[in-house]
């Protein structure tokens, strides 16, 4: 079993509508939670970060964390087509070691229809 | 304009013939790491260098090298390259001392097709 869950898609939605991105992992000792944008021929580039429970917000976009549950989300409200992108759970334990290393999903691939 | 460069962006060769992906930054980041991407697996690290003459293995470092003589280079080496290793190659790069928020730099990708 993966460490990180993450449907691959690909998602596809209208343009207006209200995204929901999610990821499931396994360890509980998990920290700090990242969303990554990876436009096509393009490298990963972070969108959002989280420390511990709650939510977090930025403009259109909303990260959750659910601890209880093992679950992240990524919310994103008015959705427009250049948010068509894969996105990328990511998540790290503490301490912060010498290696920030990240243990990343495997991308869910969304599709904003104008 | 900060950046992390790779070179070349696409790379179609044959099994055992050496090759090297090169990686720069102009960020003056201490920390560099190189990951492969393949579908359904998301990213996996390869190696990291916390500074220059530091290198230390990633979770899938088998037939790969890489070197840190410089701080903003940071090559990935395939000596003896097999199709296995065709996948999606990134570079990024951290300042030391980062914190828990700060985003990694990621280069634009490098496709490798060892046929």
């Amino acid at each position: 079993q993966k460490e990180v869950e993450q449907d691959p898609g690909p998602l596809s939605v209208p343009e207006g509508a209200i995204v929901s991105l999610n990821c499931t992992y396994s360890n509980s000792a998990f920290q700090y939670f990242m969303w990554y944008r990876q436009y096509s021929r393009k490298g990963p580039e972070l969108l959002m970060y989280t420390y511990s429970s709650g939510n977090k917000e930025d403009g259109r976009f909303t990260a959750q964390v659910d601890k209880s549950s093992k679950y992240i989300s990524l919310f994103i409200r008015d959705s427009q087509p250049s948010d068509s992108a894969t996105y990328l759970c990511a998540m790290r334990i503490l301490p912060m070691d010498s290696n920030y290393q990240l243990i990343w999903g495997a991308g869910t691939k969304l599709i904003i229809k104008p | 304009e900060a950046q992390v460069t790779q070179n070349p962006r696409y790379l179609i060769t044959v099994t055992g013939k050496k090759l090297t992906v090169t990686c720069s930054q102009n960020m003056n980041h201490e920390y560099m790491s190189w990951y492969r991407q393949d579908p359904g697996l998301g990213l996996r690290q390869i190696y990291y260098s916390m500074n220059v003459e530091v290198t230390d293995k990633g979770d899938v470092p088998e037939g790969y090298k890489v070197s840190r003589k410089e701080k903003r280079n940071f090559p990935l080496i395939l000596e003896s390259p097999s199709p296995n290793q065709t996948s999606l190659y990134f570079c990024a790069s951290l300042p030391s001392g980062t914190r828990h928020g700060q985003p990694q730099h990621f280069g634009d990708g490098t496709r490798l097709s060892i046929l």
